[in-house]
């Protein structure tokens, strides 16, 4: 079975500072990594994915996230938050085959300060 | 265009009574999903249905039935309300298990 650890419940960040939010996975075989973010009282929004190629994978609002196999991580960084970017961040996992489902982070929540 | 629609948004019902929560998806999706998201944020699968057929099903109580009309809808009905499923339920779908997934807006039940 697959779990994803989010070390930080909570981050509060200056706008304008960059941020990092935590993800680690354990899983037994290949997997998908995912960032999904969900904005107050929505739903959530895929904000990027690894499935393979190039580790690094990069959103169109600036986030990066880079895949690493030897630490099982998928850290989230960018490197200027802004005030509209306080959101819940779920990191998720699923593996490469068989109709397993997502498992999710239990969330970090990100609050950038004016 | 509203990709994934849940219909009602809130719900607040007394426990002991019988609700269902409604899902559609214009996306043309062959997947669909259920999740429940608790006080903690902590948000787990609870089902999935692939063209109709139920494919995954978590540990839930058996007071949970999904029900899939057909590929475009997915609903959830809950029997016998109990405090503890209080509680935002998220649809999703997606074209197949290895695509994205689209999560619908979410319904919050209240259980009173």
């Amino acid at each position: 079975a697959q779990s994803v650890t989010q070390l930080d419940s909570q981050v509060p960040v200056f706008e304008e500072a960059p941020v990092e939010l935590r993800c680690n996975y354990s899983s037994s075989v290949s997997v998908y990594l995912f960032w999904y973010v969900q904005y107050p009282n929505q739903g959530l929004q895929l904000l990027l994915k690894y499935l393979s190629g190039s580790t690094l994978v990069k959103s169109i609002n600036g986030f990066e996230a880079e895949f690493n196999k030897s630490q099982t991580s998928f850290h989230l960084r960018k490197p200027s938050v802004h005030i509209s970017d306080t959101a819940e961040y779920f990191c998720a996992v699923r593996t490469r085959s068989g109709n397993t489902p997502l498992v999710f982070g239990k969330g970090t929540r990100l609050s950038v300060i004016a | 265009d509203t990709a994934v629609s849940q219909t009602p948004k809130y719900l607040v019902t007394q426990m002991g009574n019988d609700k269902s929560i409604k899902c559609e998806q214009n996306l043309g999706h062959d997947t669909m999903y259920w999740y429940k998201q608790d006080s903690k944020k902590f948000l787990k699968i609870m089902f999935s249905y692939n063209n109709k057929e139920l494919i995954i099903n978590e540990t839930v109580p058996n007071r949970f039935s999904p029900k899939s009309p057909d590929k475009a809808h997915l609903n959830l009905h809950i029997n016998s309300l109990e405090l503890g499923d209080s509680a935002v339920y998220f649809c999703a779908s997606s074209q197949d298990f290895l695509n994205t997934q689209y999560f619908g807006p979410g319904t919050r039940l209240t259980v009173l």
